[in-house]
């Protein structure tokens, strides 16, 4: 079992560049949610993807956005990048049945650095 | 105020000792708890989940308190290894978001 795999594992772009990020969730799950971690804090909640849409959303702008794919995959998109922006991404999966205490398992993360 | 709320430490303790974080949350309709870990540069793991009786894992105790609103982590017999970033965690229900405090740094010195 592969676990969840994130590419890139790094990125560098620049200011009001685009950024596709991806995510391949653990085999049987279902549901993938995406974190930002900034160095010192905590993640932060970005969305939640489960049967291919949105079904919970953090405190972030339009710009985050996101996909889920029928094979349960996801894609974090960041438009019009700002310098803020630059922060470890994380993909997170679970499967949604797996009952109340259900663990998150996380992705190695994708670095992303904006200049 | 944040949702959940975490001392940053860094806690600096010898190896042997026992040490012990406090989280608060904030939202009294939240359902589970969690611990996680994470090392420099890694993604979080779970460490342990969080039962309203407690529950103990090794060395590893917590603990829930509703009344109050917190969460706690006890580490027994700390060991050099066991230096990380521990954080912790909080969602209302399987289906929403979850929250993850700001961690509390441990490093563990010979």
């Amino acid at each position: 079992d592969a676990g969840v795999t994130q590419s890139p594992t790094h990125l560098i772009k620049t200011r009001g560049q685009q950024v596709t990020l991806r995510c391949s969730p653990k085999s049987g799950h279902d549901t993938v949610s995406w974190y930002q971690q900034a160095l010192g804090q905590g993640p932060q909640f970005i969305f939640q993807y489960y049967e291919e849409e949105e079904r919970q959303r953090g405190n972030f702008p339009d710009r985050f956005s996101g996909h889920q794919f029928p094979n349960y995959s996801s894609e974090l998109n960041v438009n019009a990048l700002l310098l803020g922006d630059s922060a470890l991404y994380l993909c997170a999966s679970r499967r949604t049945s797996s009952g109340f205490y259900n663990e998150q398992f996380f992705g190695p993360g994708t670095r992303l650095t904006v200049l | 105020r944040k949702e959940v709320e975490q001392d940053p430490g860094p806690f600096n303790v010898p190896e042997g000792a026992t040490v012990a974080f406090n989280c608060t949350y904030s939202n009294s309709a939240s359902q589970s708890f969690f611990w996680y870990r994470q090392d420099c540069r890694k993604e979080p793991k779970l460490l342990m989940s969080v039962y309203s009786s407690g529950n103990e894992d090794g060395r590893f105790t917590a603990q829930l308190n509703r009344a109050s609103q917190y969460i706690s982590l006890l580490i027994r017999d700390s060991k050099l290894s066991d230096s990380a970033t521990y954080l912790c965690v909080v969602n209302r229900s399987s289906a929403s978001k979850i929250i993850f405090g700001s961690g509390t740094r441990l490093s563990i010195r010979p």
